[in-house]
This record gives C-alpha cells, structure tokens and sequence, in this order.
C-alpha cells in the first residue's frame, strides 16, 4: 500500500516570501500522478498543480511549482511570493496509474499560515 | 467549470438516527468518492463509486454505506449515527478523459456532522 507523509504540520511564511512544503511517498510503481491540494479555512478543496512521475519536468503553475525528485520519492510545493490567501492546509496525494486505480492517498496535511 | 455539491454545510444529528449525505456533480464524471475528514489525520476514503450501482469500499468503511443510483449522485448513509462519526464529510469526482485533466479529483464543499 502506498503512504504519503508530510512531516511539516505547520509552517507559517512572511508575506512575500516563499516556501516550500514537503511530501514524500512510498511506492514500488514506476508510474503514478502525484497532487498537491489547498484547502482555504471554511473553504472548498482545490486543485493547486499536478505532476505525471514519467515527466521528468517539474510541473508549474504561476507562483507554485514542484521539486520532483523520483529516486528519493519525494515531490515538494514551493510557494513564491507569498499571498496572504495562500494560507490555507495543503494535502499532499498520490494516485497509482491502471484502469479502476482512481483512489487518491493524502498525507495528513501541513497547515500554512502567511504573515502580514 | 466543474461543480460538485453536498446537500448540507452543517448537520446535527443523534446517536442512533439514520443520516443520508447527498453528493451531486454535474460533469458526467465516472468516479464519485466520500471522504471523512478529521484533525491531524488527513482525509482518509470510505468509499467510491466507478459507475453506476459499483460500489468499492475505501480505508474506513465500518459503519458506512453507499448508494449510486444515477450517475450524478452519490449518497453516504450512516445507518445509526454514533459520536464517532462527528467529523468533516467531503465527496468528490473525477473524469476518466480530458486529457492532462484525467483523474483530478473536484470536491465539494463539505459537510460537517455532528452526532450527539
């Protein structure tokens, strides 16, 4: 069974600066997708980016973007820029690749608070 | 844009009362999903649903069921609700095709249960 852990519960940035939240997963599959989630206090869980484990390419999305590094199974989320609406808890999750292997495993989940 | 709706934001309910939890997504996405979500513990599933009246049983099953009648609806039920129970619910779907965008996972915007 694959896990994902995400040892930073909480972190807290200055507004402006960038952080990096990690995450590291164990599988013994070669191909996989891997996401990472915001979750905004009382607000709905979106999509942040998203990262196919045969790109070698890291995936970016404006001020996100990933260090993805295959042989050490680990797949961190760097914010740039610091937003005060970036605070939010980010999930980590990792997707198997097959027909019916649609189930997503999250890791517990690392609280982001940016700082004025 | 995608929508995934959840009956309720908030429900109380006591030990021992039947509880219905109703998901509806209007993308004509193949896959439908229940999450429970509590502190410190992530999102962990309970169940999922590939097609029409398929049903698999997620991490955390006990004391859960599910329906899916029509492909846009997705029911959790709680045949005797117990405090255990009291937690964050989110459903979630996802799409088959699309692309880049396979797979990814929209969710609601919870609802959480309080059993007393």
């Amino acid at each position: 069974a694959q896990t994902v852990t995400q040892s930073q519960p909480e972190m807290s940035v200055q507004e402006a600066e960038t952080v990096t939240l990690s995450c590291t997963y164990d599988t013994s599959e070669s191909n996989y997708y891997l996401f990472w989630y915001k979750q905004p206090p009382s607000r709905q869980m979106i999509l942040v980016i998203r990262q196919e484990a045969y790109k070698q390419q890291n995936a970016t999305e404006n001020r996100f973007s990933v260090n993805f590094q295959k042989a050490a199974k680990s797949f961190s989320l760097k914010i740039s820029d610091s937003q005060l609406g970036d605070t939010a808890m980010y999930f980590c999750a990792f997707m198997p690749p097959g027909a019916g292997s649609y189930q997503l495993t999250f890791g517990k989940g690392t609280k982001l608070s940016v700082i004025p | 844009d995608v929508k995934v709706t959840q009956s309720s934001r908030y429900l109380v309910k006591r030990t021992g009362e039947k509880v219905f939890l109703e998901c509806v997504q209007d993308m004509d996405h193949e896959n439908m999903f229940w999450y429970r979500q509590d502190p410190g513990l992530g999102l962990r599933l309970i169940y999922f649903s590939y097609d029409v009246k398929m049903k698999e049983k997620g991490d955390i099953p006990e004391g859960y069921s599910v329906s899916r009648e029509k492909k846009e609806r997705f029911s959790l039920i709680l045949e005797s609700a117990s405090t255990n129970q009291t937690s964050m619910y989110l459903c979630a779907s996802s799409g088959t095709s699309g692309g880049s965008r396979a797979y990814e996972q929209y969710f609601g915007p919870g609802t959480r249960l309080t059993v007393t």
